[in-house]
Protein backbone atom coordinates (compact mmCIF):
# COMPACT_ATOMS: atom_id res chain seq x y z
CA UNK A 1 0.00 0.00 0.00
CA UNK A 2 1.37 3.22 -0.68
CA UNK A 3 1.83 5.64 2.20
CA UNK A 4 2.93 9.52 2.29
CA UNK A 5 3.35 10.36 6.17
CA UNK A 6 4.03 13.97 7.01
CA UNK A 7 5.83 15.44 9.84
CA UNK A 8 3.25 17.12 12.85
CA UNK A 9 1.96 20.59 13.58
CA UNK A 10 4.46 23.03 13.88
CA UNK A 11 3.59 26.33 16.10
CA UNK A 12 6.80 29.12 14.81
CA UNK A 13 7.28 33.10 15.24
CA UNK A 14 8.00 34.94 12.27
CA UNK A 15 12.07 35.41 11.14
CA UNK A 16 12.48 31.63 12.44
CA UNK A 17 13.54 28.60 9.98
CA UNK A 18 11.36 25.58 9.59
CA UNK A 19 11.41 22.29 7.05
CA UNK A 20 8.66 19.96 7.34
CA UNK A 21 9.09 16.03 6.02
CA UNK A 22 7.06 13.32 3.75
CA UNK A 23 8.32 9.74 4.07
CA UNK A 24 6.80 7.58 1.92
CA UNK A 25 6.36 4.07 1.62
CA UNK A 26 4.88 1.08 -0.15
CA UNK A 27 6.43 2.07 -3.68
CA UNK A 28 10.09 3.08 -5.22
CA UNK A 29 10.28 6.47 -3.59
CA UNK A 30 13.22 7.00 -5.76
CA UNK A 31 11.51 6.81 -9.00
CA UNK A 32 8.06 9.28 -8.13
CA UNK A 33 7.86 13.03 -8.42
CA UNK A 34 6.91 13.86 -4.91
CA UNK A 35 4.58 17.53 -5.13
CA UNK A 36 4.09 20.24 -2.56
CA UNK A 37 0.50 22.10 -2.54
CA UNK A 38 0.05 24.61 0.03
CA UNK A 39 -3.92 25.01 1.53
CA UNK A 40 -4.22 28.37 2.90
CA UNK A 41 -6.97 28.73 5.83
CA UNK A 42 -10.36 28.28 3.75
CA UNK A 43 -8.92 28.94 0.52
CA UNK A 44 -8.05 26.58 -1.79
CA UNK A 45 -4.84 24.86 -2.98
CA UNK A 46 -2.14 25.50 -4.61
CA UNK A 47 1.08 24.32 -6.95
CA UNK A 48 4.37 24.93 -5.08
CA UNK A 49 6.66 22.96 -6.81
CA UNK A 50 7.77 19.07 -7.79
CA UNK A 51 10.62 17.19 -6.33
CA UNK A 52 12.30 13.80 -8.21
CA UNK A 53 14.19 11.93 -5.35
CA UNK A 54 16.42 9.93 -7.82
CA UNK A 55 18.36 12.86 -9.00
CA UNK A 56 16.68 15.69 -6.71
CA UNK A 57 15.90 17.35 -9.97
CA UNK A 58 13.49 20.50 -8.49
CA UNK A 59 10.68 22.71 -10.37
CA UNK A 60 9.40 25.11 -7.92
CA UNK A 61 6.02 26.92 -9.46
CA UNK A 62 7.00 30.29 -10.12
CA UNK A 63 4.84 31.97 -7.11
CA UNK A 64 7.60 30.08 -4.69
CA UNK A 65 10.56 30.44 -6.42
CA UNK A 66 13.09 31.44 -4.12
CA UNK A 67 10.47 31.90 -1.20
CA UNK A 68 11.14 27.81 0.04
CA UNK A 69 13.62 24.85 -0.92
CA UNK A 70 12.50 21.42 -1.50
CA UNK A 71 15.05 18.67 -0.60
CA UNK A 72 14.78 14.86 -0.29
CA UNK A 73 16.77 11.86 0.96
CA UNK A 74 16.30 8.65 -1.05
CA UNK A 75 18.52 6.63 1.53
CA UNK A 76 15.26 7.25 3.86
CA UNK A 77 12.46 7.75 1.21
CA UNK A 78 12.06 11.22 2.88
CA UNK A 79 11.20 14.15 1.33
CA UNK A 80 11.38 17.72 2.83
CA UNK A 81 9.63 21.48 2.35
CA UNK A 82 12.19 24.44 4.71
CA UNK A 83 11.65 27.92 5.19
CA UNK A 84 14.76 30.09 6.34
CA UNK A 85 12.96 32.94 7.55
CA UNK A 86 8.68 32.27 8.10
CA UNK A 87 6.28 35.04 7.59
CA UNK A 88 2.77 34.81 8.78
CA UNK A 89 1.46 34.37 5.60
CA UNK A 90 3.22 31.07 5.55
CA UNK A 91 0.38 30.33 7.79
CA UNK A 92 -1.41 26.89 5.95
CA UNK A 93 -1.66 23.19 5.71
CA UNK A 94 0.92 22.09 3.65
CA UNK A 95 0.44 18.71 1.82
CA UNK A 96 2.59 16.02 -0.08
CA UNK A 97 1.71 14.20 -2.87
CA UNK A 98 3.18 11.68 -5.35
CA UNK A 99 3.09 12.14 -8.66
CA UNK A 100 2.13 9.09 -9.72
CA UNK A 101 -0.39 9.20 -12.66
CA UNK A 102 1.87 8.75 -15.92
CA UNK A 103 1.24 8.80 -19.22
CA UNK A 104 3.47 9.04 -22.51
CA UNK A 105 6.69 9.30 -20.40
CA UNK A 106 4.60 12.61 -18.26
CA UNK A 107 3.35 12.32 -15.07
CA UNK A 108 0.92 14.43 -14.46
CA UNK A 109 -1.69 14.11 -11.18
CA UNK A 110 -1.22 12.99 -7.69
CA UNK A 111 -2.26 9.89 -6.78
CA UNK A 112 -1.39 9.60 -3.26
CA UNK A 113 -1.34 12.38 -0.85
CA UNK A 114 -0.13 12.37 2.86
CA UNK A 115 -2.21 13.79 5.99
CA UNK A 116 -0.90 16.98 5.71
CA UNK A 117 1.29 19.31 7.99
CA UNK A 118 -0.23 22.24 9.46
CA UNK A 119 1.94 25.44 9.97
CA UNK A 120 1.07 28.35 11.96
CA UNK A 121 2.64 31.54 12.03
CA UNK A 122 1.24 33.91 14.35
CA UNK A 123 1.90 37.54 13.91
CA UNK B 1 1.73 30.04 -16.38
CA UNK B 2 -1.61 28.50 -17.17
CA UNK B 3 -4.77 29.93 -15.07
CA UNK B 4 -7.75 27.42 -14.52
CA UNK B 5 -11.63 29.52 -13.52
CA UNK B 6 -13.61 26.74 -12.13
CA UNK B 7 -17.67 27.78 -12.29
CA UNK B 8 -19.89 27.90 -10.48
CA UNK B 9 -18.24 28.69 -7.43
CA UNK B 10 -21.11 27.33 -5.64
CA UNK B 11 -23.93 24.78 -6.55
CA UNK B 12 -26.80 23.93 -4.42
CA UNK B 13 -28.14 20.57 -5.21
CA UNK B 14 -29.99 18.30 -3.93
CA UNK B 15 -29.22 14.15 -3.72
CA UNK B 16 -30.17 12.31 -6.89
CA UNK B 17 -29.73 15.53 -8.76
CA UNK B 18 -26.87 15.70 -11.36
CA UNK B 19 -24.04 17.89 -10.71
CA UNK B 20 -21.97 20.03 -14.03
CA UNK B 21 -18.97 21.86 -12.85
CA UNK B 22 -16.81 23.82 -15.73
CA UNK B 23 -13.06 24.36 -15.69
CA UNK B 24 -11.94 26.55 -18.21
CA UNK B 25 -8.30 27.36 -18.82
CA UNK B 26 -6.06 30.43 -20.25
CA UNK B 27 -4.47 28.68 -22.96
CA UNK B 28 -4.55 25.23 -24.14
CA UNK B 29 -3.81 22.19 -21.59
CA UNK B 30 -0.96 19.88 -22.61
CA UNK B 31 -2.42 16.19 -23.76
CA UNK B 32 -5.23 16.86 -22.02
CA UNK B 33 -3.16 16.79 -18.22
CA UNK B 34 -6.29 17.88 -16.80
CA UNK B 35 -7.21 16.10 -13.63
CA UNK B 36 -10.13 16.34 -10.64
CA UNK B 37 -9.75 16.18 -6.96
CA UNK B 38 -12.17 16.04 -4.07
CA UNK B 39 -11.91 17.52 -0.99
CA UNK B 40 -14.16 17.10 1.70
CA UNK B 41 -13.74 19.20 5.69
CA UNK B 42 -10.66 18.16 7.67
CA UNK B 43 -9.16 16.19 4.15
CA UNK B 44 -6.77 15.85 2.00
CA UNK B 45 -7.40 15.46 -1.26
CA UNK B 46 -8.40 12.68 -3.33
CA UNK B 47 -8.29 12.19 -7.24
CA UNK B 48 -11.03 10.81 -9.61
CA UNK B 49 -10.05 11.73 -12.50
CA UNK B 50 -6.95 12.16 -14.83
CA UNK B 51 -6.35 12.64 -18.45
CA UNK B 52 -9.42 14.63 -19.01
CA UNK B 53 -11.95 11.74 -18.60
CA UNK B 54 -10.10 8.83 -17.19
CA UNK B 55 -11.44 7.59 -13.38
CA UNK B 56 -9.02 7.13 -10.98
CA UNK B 57 -8.59 3.79 -9.12
CA UNK B 58 -11.95 2.82 -6.59
CA UNK B 59 -13.97 6.22 -8.22
CA UNK B 60 -17.25 5.02 -8.53
CA UNK B 61 -18.91 5.43 -12.40
CA UNK B 62 -21.44 8.30 -11.34
CA UNK B 63 -18.25 10.45 -11.94
CA UNK B 64 -17.32 11.14 -15.61
CA UNK B 65 -14.61 13.99 -16.55
CA UNK B 66 -15.02 15.53 -20.31
CA UNK B 67 -13.45 18.34 -22.93
CA UNK B 68 -10.22 18.91 -24.25
CA UNK B 69 -8.38 22.12 -24.98
CA UNK B 70 -9.43 25.03 -23.02
CA UNK B 71 -12.48 23.89 -21.62
CA UNK B 72 -13.32 20.66 -18.94
CA UNK B 73 -16.43 19.12 -17.66
CA UNK B 74 -16.98 17.17 -14.29
CA UNK B 75 -20.35 15.55 -14.16
CA UNK B 76 -21.26 13.41 -11.39
CA UNK B 77 -24.82 11.70 -12.49
CA UNK B 78 -26.47 11.35 -9.38
CA UNK B 79 -25.12 13.23 -6.15
CA UNK B 80 -25.04 10.65 -3.43
CA UNK B 81 -24.69 12.52 0.32
CA UNK B 82 -21.33 11.84 0.54
CA UNK B 83 -20.05 13.64 -3.02
CA UNK B 84 -20.93 17.08 -1.19
CA UNK B 85 -17.96 18.88 -1.16
CA UNK B 86 -14.86 20.81 -3.02
CA UNK B 87 -14.03 19.74 -6.41
CA UNK B 88 -10.74 21.48 -8.06
CA UNK B 89 -9.37 21.20 -11.54
CA UNK B 90 -5.62 20.84 -12.02
CA UNK B 91 -3.48 21.01 -15.41
CA UNK B 92 0.22 20.10 -15.67
CA UNK B 93 2.65 21.22 -18.53
CA UNK B 94 6.29 22.73 -18.52
CA UNK B 95 7.16 20.80 -15.38
CA UNK B 96 4.99 22.37 -13.39
CA UNK B 97 0.83 22.73 -12.87
CA UNK B 98 -1.77 24.60 -11.40
CA UNK B 99 -5.26 24.23 -9.76
CA UNK B 100 -8.24 25.89 -10.64
CA UNK B 101 -9.79 27.85 -7.08
CA UNK B 102 -12.55 25.33 -6.68
CA UNK B 103 -16.20 24.75 -6.64
CA UNK B 104 -18.42 23.99 -3.68
CA UNK B 105 -20.83 21.54 -3.94
CA UNK B 106 -23.48 21.73 -1.12
CA UNK B 107 -27.03 20.47 -0.20
CA UNK B 108 -29.60 22.29 -1.30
Amino acid sequence: EVQLVQSGAEVKKPGESLKISCKGSGYSFSSSWIGWVRQMPGKGLEWMGIIYPGDSDTRYSPSFQGQVTMSADKSISSAYLQWSSLKASDTAMYYCARLGVCSRGTCHAFDHWGQGTLVTVPS
Amino acid sequence: EIVLTQSPGTLSLSPGERATLSCRASQSVSSNYLAWYQQKPGQAPRLLIYGASSRATGIPDRFSGSGSGTDFTLTISRLEPEDFAVYYCQQYGRSTGTFGQGTKVEIK
